[in-house]
Formats: C-alpha cells, sequence, structure tokens
C-alpha cells in the first residue's frame, strides 16, 4: 500500500492568511493525487484533482501542485467557511490511500 | 441533481453482518464505478473496495478481503456493500462515493466527485 503522510497535522490561521500544506507519498504517484475539505459531520468535499486541476464551483484561492511525491496544497487569503480539514488521497494504485489529514483552525 | 442517498443507521454485535446501501440519482447509474470509504472515530479515510456498476467487476483492500462484498443492482440503480464478522474497531462511518475520471496526459485519473452522506455503523455488545 501507498503510505500518505501530511504536513503539519494541523495549523492555527487568521482569515486573510495565507496557508500551505503538503502531503508526501511512499512511492511515486505521478500526478495522481486528490485533495479533499471535510467539515464535521459532512462528507468530504474533492477541491483539487490530478494534482492540480480546481474542480467546478471550488474558489480559486485554492491551488494544488507538485508531482511524483510532493504535493502542497495552497490556501491564498483563508476565509471563514476554509477552516476544515484536508485530506489527500492518491488514486494512482489500489488500495487508494488517504493522508492523515491537516486541520486548519482558527 | 447528481446524489447517492445511503441507508439508515445501524448498531450490531460482534460477530454479526451489515449490509448498506446506497442509491444513485442524477446521472448514468452504470457508467460509474462506486468506492466505499469508512472513517472510524479520529481516524483518517479507509478506501474499502469498489464496484464497476456497468459490468459489476469488484476490487476490494486487502485488509477486508474475505470480509467485504460490494454488489449492485442496475435496475434499483443501487449500490451494497456488506461487511461480516463485525468487531468493534468497524465502528465507523461508513461512505460510498462515485468516482469520476480526467485524462491527464495519455491515462486516465481518478477523484471522488459526489458522495453519500454517510451511515454510521455501531459495533457493540
Amino acid at each position: 500500500d501507498i503510505q500518505m503522510t501530511q504536513s503539519p497535522s494541523s495549523l492555527s490561521a487568521s482569515v486573510g492568511d495565507r496557508v500551505a500544506f503538503t502531503c508526501r507519498a511512499g512511492q511515486s504517484i505521478s500526478s495522481y493525487l486528490n485533495w479533499y475539505q471535510q467539515k464535521p459531520g459532512k462528507a468530504p468535499k474533492v477541491l483539487i484533482s490530478a494534482a492540480s486541476t480546481l474542480q467546478s464551483g471550488v474558489p480559486s484561492r485554492f491551488s494544488g501542485s507538485g508531482s511524483g511525491t510532493d504535493f502542497t496544497l495552497t490556501i491564498t487569503s483563508l476565509q471563514p467557511e476554509d477552516f476544515a480539514t484536508y485530506y489527500c488521497q492518491q488514486s494512482y494504485s489500489t488500495p487508494w490511500t488517504f493522508g492523515q489529514g491537516t486541520k486548519v483552525e482558527i | 441533481q447528481v446524489q447517492l442517498v445511503q441507508s439508515g443507521a445501524e448498531v450490531k454485535k460482534p460477530g454479526a453482518s451489515v449490509k448498506v446501501s446506497c442509491k444513485a440519482s442524477g446521472y448514468s447509474f452504470s457508467t460509474y464505478t462506486i468506492h466505499w470509504v469508512r472513517q472510524a472515530p479520529g481516524q483518517r479515510l479507509e478506501w474499502m473496495g469498489l464496484i464497476n456498476a456497468g459490468n459489476g467487476n469488484t476490487k476490494y483492500s486487502q485488509k477486508f478481503q474475505g470480509r467485504v462484498t460490494i454488489t449492485r443492482d442496475t435496475s434499483a440503480v443501487t449500490a451494497y456493500m456488506e461487511l461480516s464478522s463485525l468487531r468493534s474497531e468497524d465502528t465507523a462511518i461508513y461512505s460510498c462515493a462515485r468516482a469520476a475520471k480526467q485524462l491527464v496526459r495519455d491515462s486516465y485519473s481518478y477523484h471522488l466527485d459526489v458522495w453519500g452522506k454517510g451511515t454510521t455503523v455501531t459495533v457493540s455488545s
């Protein structure tokens, strides 16, 4: 199984801040990396697919980059609705695996 | 609109089985694969397996091999996930999700674009 490791596990930020967090794969996964946002009691929502493709309806303050083993999700100008947990997930091979999440707190 | 509607919460005793349903609407059911993902309290999301809703082919995580069965009924546009020999560690929220594909250079990448609301399964004696 491909291990996915996110850092940091949590971070504190303020509205308007620029934040970035990383996801590292245990082996090269090319660009087969997706990012999800999850709020308490809700299903995950895909933000970024294939490492850098912004999903329809997702604000442009979200962006993804990287390939191979190292990936980054960046949020420019953090908004109140962005406080949530973010997960990376590889779809390079089954079993698909997720990172442990990065919780963005106020 | 496109949605996946799951069955309600379940409480089961250790050793029992649970079967969760996932009814699709708003899209062509047979055109997509349905994946099952679970999340135990305080844990990361965990992929369990998938079913090609068109041809019924399945793939399972080795972790659940032998205990999980994913099926579908195309006439009912519903996918099912059955987990047997339940233990307390199986207490989790079980979610179905549709996989969308995206052409990346010369191959397809997949992501889970539509999710059910999740079904809470509690295993307790």
